[in-house]
């Protein structure tokens, strides 16, 4: 069953714009965790938050988080064509089996 | 350096054949996953391990055998009983702590049914 569910399904913005994309979840979480797939590879991953930290920060992603509205969201600063990529949020339950539960992805396609 | 190797990128079956696919990590992680990408979808876990010698099924293991036997290695079994096996395959792997951490994934292997 699917935990995240990423909105939207895809976005399409001009390079140096801002890209936002939000994932909601149903249970209650360990952590929320953010990877990055580009087209035909594996996922790499990008940013971890944990239930009791509300805000991340790597480099140009910007990271949120809602345990209350059980809600995350990634911002990416300044796009650039490199971003082009699938980005997928995955939830940890409480009282899981320490396996990641993943969203179907919000396909992000940066202009130049 | 250190990673997941998976093994073959590409692999095509005839309906009736079971596929094995291979993953291998040199990252001395405890716990390893298969998981299952169709086109435009998320990700779907098969099986998962945190032990070797043991293994647990994940949320579409029907179909798919794996092994554990060494703590480098993960081979996922994708046998005739899999009614659509045509897809993308991931394996990872993770540094057990508590709760689920960083998955360090491999580059995939695409699996197509003739």
């Amino acid at each position: 069953s699917q935990q995240g569910e990423e909105d939207p399904q895809a976005l399409s913005i001009q390079e140096g714009e801002n890209a936002t994309m939000n994932c909601s979840y149903k249970t209650s979480i360990n952590n929320l965790q953010w990877y990055r797939q580009n087209s035909g590879r594996g996922l790499v991953h990008l940013i971890l938050i944990r239930s009791n930290e509300r805000e991340k920060h790597s480099g140009r992603l910007r990271v949120t988080l809602d345990t209350s509205k059980k809600s995350s969201s990634l911002l990416i600063t300044a796009s650039r064509a490199a971003d082009t990529a699938s980005y997928f949020c995955a939830t940890d339950k409480i009282q899981g089996a320490q396996k990641l539960v993943f969203g179907q992805g919000t396909r992000l396609t940066i202009n130049p | 350096d250190g990673g997941i190797t998976q093994s073959p990128k590409y692999l095509f079956r005839k309906e009736g054949q079971n596929v094995t696919l291979s993953c291998e990590q040199n990252l001395n992680h405890d716990a390893m996953y298969w998981y299952r990408q169709d086109p435009g979808q998320g990700l779907r876990l098969i099986y998962y391990s945190q032990i070797v010698n043991d293994f647990q099924k994940g949320d579409i293991a029907e179909g798919y055998s794996v092994s554990r036997e060494k703590k480098e290695s993960f081979p996922l079994t994708v046998t005739s009983a899999q009614k659509n096996p045509t897809a993308f395959y991931l394996c990872a792997s993770s540094v057990l702590a508590g709760e689920a951490g960083e998955l360090f994934f491999g580059e995939g292997s695409r699996l197509t049914v003739l």
